[in-house]
């Protein structure tokens, strides 16, 4: 069964480094997410993107943040300037045609932390 | 303002007992989506179901059952009999109508603990 894959599944960065977080989605998926869960906490939405381009995104996804859909199967979120409290599992999501209302399937996440 | 609440953040039961996991909303819209989602230990988050604003029928998938009321915008969740396996933080998501992009608004997550 096709899923979403995510790589590296953890990362640990120097505070102020940059960070590509990578992510693979289903193939004939066409609505694709980042969102975020410091520990012990609620998922978060960070940001969506369609038709290459950014759909919505949240408060959180600042400057700091890029998104890119480079080679048309990849799916990457860059944190330009890492801060201590972007550690997080970061989640790549992505949903079929036929409707946002459809599920979406989640990546198995990177863990990501800034030392 | 769309919102999710799971007013319990930590439920134990022994083996077998049933366990039912809150789920209030809150949106103003009139077309919507309900979603559950499991997170093992491992990490991942695992879909275990979809429900729009407009099928209220409650659902059994095996030991697991939904109650979706309208009245109430509540969408809870039991599980039948548990067992140590269903031992996860489970969340509850909301997908909003007149969002052009389909995010999820996720509550807080409530931790089950199944004892042997």
């Amino acid at each position: 069964e096709p899923e979403v894959t995510q790589t590296p599944s953890h990362q640990v960065t120097q505070m102020g480094q940059e960070v590509i977080l990578r992510c693979v989605p289903i193939s004939n998926h066409l609505y694709f997410y980042w969102y975020r869960q410091i520990l012990g906490q609620k998922v978060e939405f960070l940001v969506s993107f369609y038709n290459n381009e950014i759909s919505e995104k949240s408060e959180i996804f600042d400057d700091q943040f890029s998104v890119e859909r480079p080679d048309g199967s990849n799916f990457t979120l860059k944190i330009r300037s890492t801060k201590l409290e972007d550690s997080a599992m970061y989640f790549c999501a992505s949903t079929p045609p036929g409707g946002f209302y459809n599920e979406q399937f989640f990546g198995p996440g990177t863990r990501l932390t800034v030392l | 303002a769309q919102k999710v609440t799971q007013a319990q953040t930590e439920i134990s039961v022994v083996e077998k007992e049933d366990v039912t996991l809150d789920c209030v909303y809150e949106t103003r819209d009139t077309t919507y989506y309900l979603f559950w989602y499991k997170q093992p230990p491992s990490g991942e988050l695992v879909f275990l179901i979809r429900r729009n604003s407009f099928d209220e029928q409650n659902e059994i998938s095996g030991r697991y059952s939904w109650n979706f009321q309208k009245s109430t915008s509540s969408f809870n969740f039991t599980i039948t009999a548990s067992q140590v396996v269903d031992s996860a933080v489970y969340f509850c998501a909301l997908r909003v109508g007149s969002s052009n992009t389909g995010k999820l608004i996720f509550g807080q997550g409530t931790t089950l603990q199944v004892k042997p």
